[in-house]
């Protein structure tokens, strides 16, 4: 069974502290995706990777793939409470058309 | 990016009776999918929804109790038959678009089955 585990699981921090994310597989991602998901609302996604090594910058959000695309990162920098809300990974292996999502990273960025 | 809607966005039903959801896209794809999201937890794929041929589920799910319609290249629906208080969760249409496979999500249906 293929699994994606995001750590941590739960997040409460203050608004202007950094955060990473992480998403951790052993099997290799042929592309990897990040959403955020609030409340009432379905997951949105913030970015595709796809090379290994790849670093993405969405403006306080830094998106890096892992050199051999097994794991990735998401760092937010001065995070704001408007970043509240669950993070989820996705991956797609290679030889399959399914993404399979991670575990999820609940933050809460407190004013 | 491809706009999703889903109705109904929110229902509370009795257990044993069944609800269809619908999902309409604003422009032809290929591939369409079904995910439950179980409350505080993470998405889980119940099938793929192919036009003009039956679902694929996943493991776990059958048709029997997530029967499965993809009439055109826009719309689909996903019915939950004989509800019990297990079934309550968010429901999501997604669509995948672009050389990057990028997903993108309706904004959901939530269940109560009481």
């Amino acid at each position: 069974t293929q699994l994606l585990e995001q750590s941590p699981q739960f997040l409460s921090i203050q608004e202007g502290e950094n955060l990473t994310v992480y998403c951790n597989s052993s099997s290799v991602f042929s592309s990897l995706q990040w959403y955020r998901q609030e409340p009432g609302e379905g997951p949105v996604l913030l970015v595709t990777v796809v090379t290994g090594g790849e670093v993405k910058k969405l403006k306080r959000l830094t998106f890096q793939f892992g050199d051999a695309r097994k794991d990735s990162s998401l760092h937010i920098t001065a995070a704001q409470p408007g970043d509240t809300g669950l993070y989820l990974c996705a991956g797609l292996f290679s030889g399959t058309y399914k993404y399979i999502f991670g575990t999820g990273t609940r933050l809460k960025v407190l004013a | 990016s491809a706009v999703i809607s889903q109705k109904p966005s929110r229902d509370i039903c009795q257990r044993g009776t069944s609800l269809t959801i619908q999902c309409q896209v604003d422009s032809q794809v290929t591939m369409m999918f079904w995910y439950r999201q179980q409350p505080g937890q993470s998405l889980t794929l119940i099938a793929t929804a192919n036009q003009g041929s039956e679902a694929t589920y996943e493991s776990g799910f059958v048709i029997d109790k997530f029967p499965i319609s993809r009439p055109n290249l826009t719309f689909s629906t996903l019915t939950v038959s004989n509800m019990s208080p297990e079934d309550s969760s968010i429901y999501l249409c997604s669509v995948r678009q672009g050389p990057s496979y990028e997903q993108y999500f309706g904004p959901g249906t939530r269940l109560t089955v009481t």
